[in-house]
């Protein structure tokens, strides 16, 4: 069975600061992982992948699979990167396990 | 280019009524659709799934049915709705394969807000 774990339900940090949405997985096989945005009234939509090894809007998400984790890093917030966010995995096939949600509020 | 549209975006019903909630895809074909119930703190539950005309898979038992009598078109119905199926109900399209290569990747609508009274 495949399970994906985003233990932070809230991170609230302050613009300039360095964010850290963290993102577990459980998966036996080789995955393929990624991270969607919900931004204010807005779709959910597609952030990155883990196999482009893109930076999307100054973010970037490492897969590391000995700790079996892909965390979603920026090194500065800006207040526009206030959103909904959720880790998703895909074990080789077209159903995804999405984790439950990290909601980012970043200040001014 | 594809898109998806589902409607309506908002819908009050009282318990026991019908529903229909309708999602349609445009630009792409034999797409894998899906529906989602999104729920704060809860994340996306996956609800049905679709790989083709009439093939409906359900992932969570429940008050709700889905449908997909064209390629690009997936129904969510409930005969009866009740209180608990109040949520927002997202709908969803991917394709296996972009350009010869296994893509896993989703697309999502800008959903419906039910509200069941």
């Amino acid at each position: 069975a495949q399970r994906v774990t985003q233990p932070e339900k809230l991170l609230s940090v302050f613009k300039g600061a360095p964010v850290e949405l963290k993102c577990n997985y459980s998966y036996s096989g080789s995955p393929e992982l990624f991270w969607y945005v919900q931004y204010s009234r807005q779709r959910l939509q597609l952030l990155l992948r883990h196999i482009s090894r893109e930076s999307i809007k100054g973010f970037t998400a490492d897969l590391n699979k000995g700790e079996t984790s892909f965390h979603l890093k920026k090194p500065f917030a800006q207040e526009e990167d206030s959103a909904m966010y959720y880790c998703a995995l895909s074990g080789g096939s077209y159903i995804p396990t999405f984790g439950r949600g990290t909601s980012l509020i970043v200040h001014p | 280019s594809q898109t998806i549209h589902q409607w309506p975006a908002t819908l009050v019903q009282p318990v026991g009524s019908p529903l229909s909630l309708e999602c349609t895809v445009e630009g792409t074909s034999n797409p894998n659709l899906y529906w989602y119930r999104q729920a704060a703190g809860r994340g996306l539950q996956l609800l049905f799934y679709s790989v083709g005309i009439g093939q409906i898979s359900s992932e969570v038992p429940q008050n709700l049915s889905a449908s997909r009598p064209q390629d690009r078109q997936f129904i969510l119905s409930s005969k009866k709705l009740l209180l608990s199926d109040s949520g927002f109900y997202l709908c969803a399209w991917s394709v296996y394969l972009v350009r010869g290569i296994a893509s896993y990747e989703q697309y999502f609508g800008p959903g419906t807000r039910l509200t069941v009274t």
